[in-house]
C-alpha cells in the first residue's frame, strides 16, 4: 500500500544528543518536505527536496540537516539537540501537483 | 512575499453550515488548497481551487475568487468529527513550495 512513514513516532532525548528522524514514502513521489509544528500552531517548512541529491532550506531557520540519497527516503538530523527543538516534525511528499501534499503521522520530539 | 489570513477560531453546532474564509497575498498565483488536521494528527488534503468558482466534494465545498484574492471552505451538515483545524495554503517562494495559513480551529458542539 502506497503510504508515507515516519519513525520514531515519539522521542524523548537529552540535550546534546544527535538524533535522526526517519521519513520514507512508497508513493514514488519526487518531492518531499519537512515541517515543524508546535501544538495548535501553524506549519513551518524547514527543508524540502525535489529529487535525489536536491535539498533546500525552508522558510524557518533550522539547525537540522537533511539528505536525499534515495527517492523514497528523506531523513532529518539534529547534530546536537536542545530544548528549543522540542516540537512535532511532519514529513510530507507530493508528485507534480505541489499543492497536494501527503503527510506522515509525525514525530513528536521532546528534548530535556 | 506571500501571506494568508484566516480566522483563528470558529464555533458551530452539529448539523449546521460553517464557512471558513481565507484571504491571501502572493506575487503569483497557482491555486488555493485546504487541509484538515485533527488534534495530534497530521494534515490531510481536502480540496484545491485553481480557477474561480465552487468545487464540491461531499459535505465539503471550496470557493475561489482570484480577483478578490479570497477563498473559503464550506462545511455542511456538520458532525462532531469535523472538529479540527483547517489550513488554507498557496504556493510561495518561487512557487515551488506551499505556504500555509495559521489555521482555523473549528469546534462543533452538540
Amino acid at each position: 500500500e502506497a503510504d508515507i512513514y515516519q519513525t520514531p513516532r515519539y522521542l524523548v532525548i537529552g540535550t546534546g544528543k544527535k538524533i535522526t528522524l526517519e521519513c520514507s514514502q512508497t508513493m514514488g513521489h519526487d518531492k518531499m518536505y519537512w515541517y515543524q509544528q508546535d501544538p495548535g500552531m501553524e506549519l513551518h517548512l524547514i527543508h524540502y527536496s525535489y529529487g535525489v541529491n536536491s535539498t533546500e532550506k525552508g522558510d524557518l531557520s533550522s539547525e537540522s540537516t537533511v539528505s536525499r540519497i534515495r527517492t523514497e527516503h528523506f531523513p532529518l538530523t539534529l547534530e546536537s539537540a536542545r530544548p528549543s527543538h522540542t516540537s512535532q516534525y511532519l514529513c510530507a511528499s507530493s508528485d507534480s501537483r505541489l499543492d497536494v501534499q501527503f503527510f506522515g503521522p509525525g514525530t513528536r520530539l521532546t528534548v530535556l | 512575499g506571500q501571506s494568508l489570513e484566516q480566522p483563528s477560531e470558529v464555533t458551530a453546532v452539529e448539523g449546521a453550515i460553517v464557512q471558513i474564509n481565507c484571504t491571501y497575498q502572493t506575487s503569483g498565483f497557482y491555486g488555493l488548497s485546504w487541509y484538515q488536521q485533527h488534534d495530534g494528527g497530521a494534515p490531510t488534503f481536502l480540496s484545491y481551487n485553481a480557477l474561480d468558482g465552487l468545487e464540491e466534494t461531499g459535505r465539503f465545498s471550496s470557493f475561489l475568487s482570484r480577483s478578490d484574492s479570497y477563498g473559503y471552505l464550506l462545511l455542511q451538515e456538520l458532525q462532531m468529527k469535523d472538529s479540527a483545524s483547517y489550513f488554507c495554503a498557496v504556493r510561495g517562494g518561487g512557487y515551488n513550495k506551499l505556504i500555509f495559513g495559521a489555521g482555523t480551529r473549528l469546534a462543533v458542539h452538540p
